[in-house]
């Protein structure tokens, strides 16, 4: 996906491991955001981040927490892994918060916790 | 509630047939609306994306229209081609006040047979 890249793509982890994922963007986007994807709840917010250092809650926030040093970078951080947050992870990135001109996606993380 | 239902969840068409996909929404106080395309273990690509004062949008081979009085849109595929087989993800940013919210629907997973 042009501009956006996932890293890693895929990770096998233990519960109760810290987990971090990354997403870098080469658009200059202002905004970029946290989904989780799973069979039948389609994609959910967990956060999302309106510039350095500004970041905020989605609706499926509770066990992640995110941080944005840079424009370009947006950190994903499960701070205590659980089977439940087995998932595909996308980060999107958007110029304008409103939807204006829509999203771009990265190709996804598949974590899974064992 | 503000909800985004896609209908049906799995379609099987034969190659060359002309389709249609249909995504539902429950508030017509919408902003934009947007299809994408998810291949499997992939990231999502934007497809079309029409504004609320719009009535369909066009690329190639897709057609996507927008009621927001009958709380609908459609994505028209012409001509299918086995490289048609994807997910279908409708996403609406509703637009009601200061709740504005992305909803997504599950999608509509496509099959075309050569």
């Amino acid at each position: 996906d042009a501009g956006i890249t996932q890293s890693p793509r895929h990770k096998v982890t233990e519960t109760g491991t810290p987990v971090t994922l990354r997403c870098h963007q080469t658009e200059n986007h202002r905004y970029m955001y946290w989904y989780r994807q799973d069979p039948g709840h389609g994609l959910r917010l967990i956060h999302y981040s309106y510039g350095v250092k500004d970041t905020d809650k989605g609706e499926v926030s509770d066990g992640y927490s995110v941080s944005r040093s840079k424009t370009e970078d947006f950190l994903l951080t499960l701070e205590s892994a659980t089977s439940s947050q087995t998932s595909v992870y996308f980060c999107a990135i958007s110029d304008n918060h409103s939807f204006r001109d829509g999203y771009t996606f990265g190709s996804g993380t598949r974590l899974t916790v064992v | 509630k503000q909800e985004v239902t896609q209908i049906p969840a799995a379609l099987s068409v034969p190659e060359g047939e002309n389709l249609v996909l249909n995504c539902s929404f429950t508030d017509s106080a919408i902003y934009n609306l947007q299809w994408f395309r998810q291949d499997p273990g992939k990231g999502l690509t934007s497809l079309l994306l029409i504004q609320s004062s719009q009535r369909e949008q066009t690329s190639g081979r897709l057609n996507a229209s927008l009621d927001k009085s009958s709380g609908r849109s459609t994505l028209y595929i012409a001509a299918s081609q086995p490289g048609d087989s994807a997910t279908y993800l409708c996403a609406v940013f509703f637009n009601a006040g200061n709740n504005r919210k992305l909803i997504w629907g599950l999608g509509t997973s496509l099959a075309v047979n050569p």
